[in-house]
């Protein structure tokens, strides 16, 4: 069976510019989560979704990040108007239900001109 | 808010050594899961293991085990017979039982297995 799926792997853009990210989650997973990892900052949680509840946005750093979840799979994260200090990677992960173990995907390096 | 700690930013044992990595938290929740992720250079999280808090007995997996004292907020991961696969950043990990479903993560250790 697959794994968690990001893509893409790597993304280089100018600063200024907005950006998609992408994640597939495993198959029958109702929970997914997005982190983000930087040098600066170490590993921190920006957005949970669980099935059809509204999800929690706490950890995300400004306005110019969003996330959705469509039909309870495929999550894209955005990234408006794109500064320097977003440059991190940013990890997906999925799990079967709330409490259960997170599995990872392999993350995608993003790189701000 | 929790906090999760590792003193250790790196640590280098000989292939076939036992290693111990260290890890204490902070939280006023009874009842939470302390996690230890692996992060291997091709930067997937791989889950190592897993102890519920309010499980007495320490979680074992294989050559992995963990030191749970919950009274010391303390969660160390020991590495029996360590392999040259066994090179990469580890992570200890707290997640709430109730609330946000969200993993808090140390700093992390990078350890190194050498031959």
């Amino acid at each position: 069976g697959a794994g968690v799926s990001q893509s893409p792997s790597n993304k280089v853009t100018e600063k200024g510019k907005d950006v998609e990210l992408r994640c597939d989650p495993i198959s029958g997973h109702t929970a997914l989560y997005w982190y983000r990892q930087s040098l600066g900052q170490g590993l921190e949680f920006l957005i949970y979704f669980q099935g059809n509840s509204a999800p929690d946005k706490s950890g995300l750093p400004s306005d110019r990040f969003s996330a959705e979840r469509t039909g309870g799979s495929v999550s894209t994260l955005t990234i408006q108007r794109t500064q320097q200090e977003d440059s991190a990677v940013y990890l997906c992960a999925s799990s079967l239900e709330r409490l259960y173990p997170q599995h990872f995907g392999d993350g995608t390096r993003l790189s701000i001109l | 808010a929790q906090t999760v700690t590792q003193s250790q930013p790196e640590m280098s044992v000989q292939e076939a050594e036992t290693v111990t990595l260290s890890c204490t938290y902070d939280t006023s929740e009874s009842n939470y899961y302390l996690f230890w992720y692996k992060q291997p250079p091709s930067r997937q999280m791989i889950l190592v293991i897993r102890q519920e808090a309010y499980k007495q007995q320490n979680a074992t997996e294989n050559r992995f085990s963990v030191n749970f004292q919950k009274a010391a907020k303390s969660f160390s991961l020991k590495i029996s017979d360590s392999q040259l696969g066994d090179t990469a950043m580890y992570f200890c990990a707290f997640m709430k039982f109730q609330g946000a479903q969200k993993l808090v993560f140390g700093q992390g250790t990078r350890l190194t297995i050498n031959p």
